[in-house]
């Protein structure tokens, strides 16, 4: 079956903190990964793919096939960084996605 | 920037009424998708399109729903006799070299 699990609903940092946002998926056979973000009012866009390998406003991910994991990380947070993020895997010509979690940065 | 645009933002409608809610993908982009978000819950897959026919569906894409692409630029997704389940944000997304771009969304509200 074809899976993302966020399996924190909300998380608070505080600003400079490290952050690391959970993602495992479930898939048979290679996946793409994405990690998407929406902030307040606005429409979801594409934050990072793993394919890539690039870091994006400070955030990485890296892909663990041993671990089926694909979390979210940045070294010291800021503000602006408070959004709903999205786990997602491209399965076959769709986006499933996780069910997101809600990061906090506390002042 | 391109984006793609979803009309209206917010949608009313009685139950059992028809909705058409339409999106205005990115001109260059060659496939089309319909998601939807129920309050609290996660954006979920409807349908993908791509060539002028549906390319996958979901099991939650069922027979009150429709998609087309009614000219070069519009994509449009039909619900037939809306319930009070319907009631989402839906979002149209169209992509390019496999990476999706959404647009803001329809809120749907069936009363």
């Amino acid at each position: 079956a074809q899976r993302v699990t966020q399996p924190e609903k909300l998380l608070s940092v505080f600003k400079g903190a490290p952050v690391e946002l959970k993602c495992n998926y479930s898939y048979s056979g290679s996946p793409e990964l994405f990690w998407y973000v929406q902030y307040s009012r606005q429409r979801l866009q594409l934050l990072l793919r793993h394919i890539s390998r690039e870091s994006i406003k400070g955030f990485t991910a890296d892909l663990n096939k041993g671990e089926t994991s694909f979390h979210l990380k940045k070294p010291f947070a800021q503000e602006e960084d408070s959004a709903m993020y999205y786990c997602a895997l491209r399965g076959d010509d769709k986006i499933i996605f996780g069910k997101g979690t809600r990061l906090h940065i506390l002042p | 920037e391109p984006e793609v645009t979803q009309t209206p933002s917010h949608q009313v409608t009685q139950m059992g009424q028809e909705v058409i809610l339409r999106c205005v993908p990115i001109s260059n982009h060659l496939y089309f998708y319909w998601y939807r978000q129920i309050l609290g819950q996660k954006v979920e897959f409807l349908v993908s399109f791509y060539n002028n026919e549906i390319s996958e569906k979901s099991e939650i894409f069922d027979d009150q729903f429709s998609v087309e692409r009614p000219d070069g630029s519009n994509f449009t997704l039909k619900i037939r006799s809306t319930k009070l389940e319907d009631s989402a944000m839906y979002f149209c997304a169209s992509s390019v070299k496999n990476i999706q771009y959404f647009g803001a969304g329809t809120r749907l509200s069936v009363l």
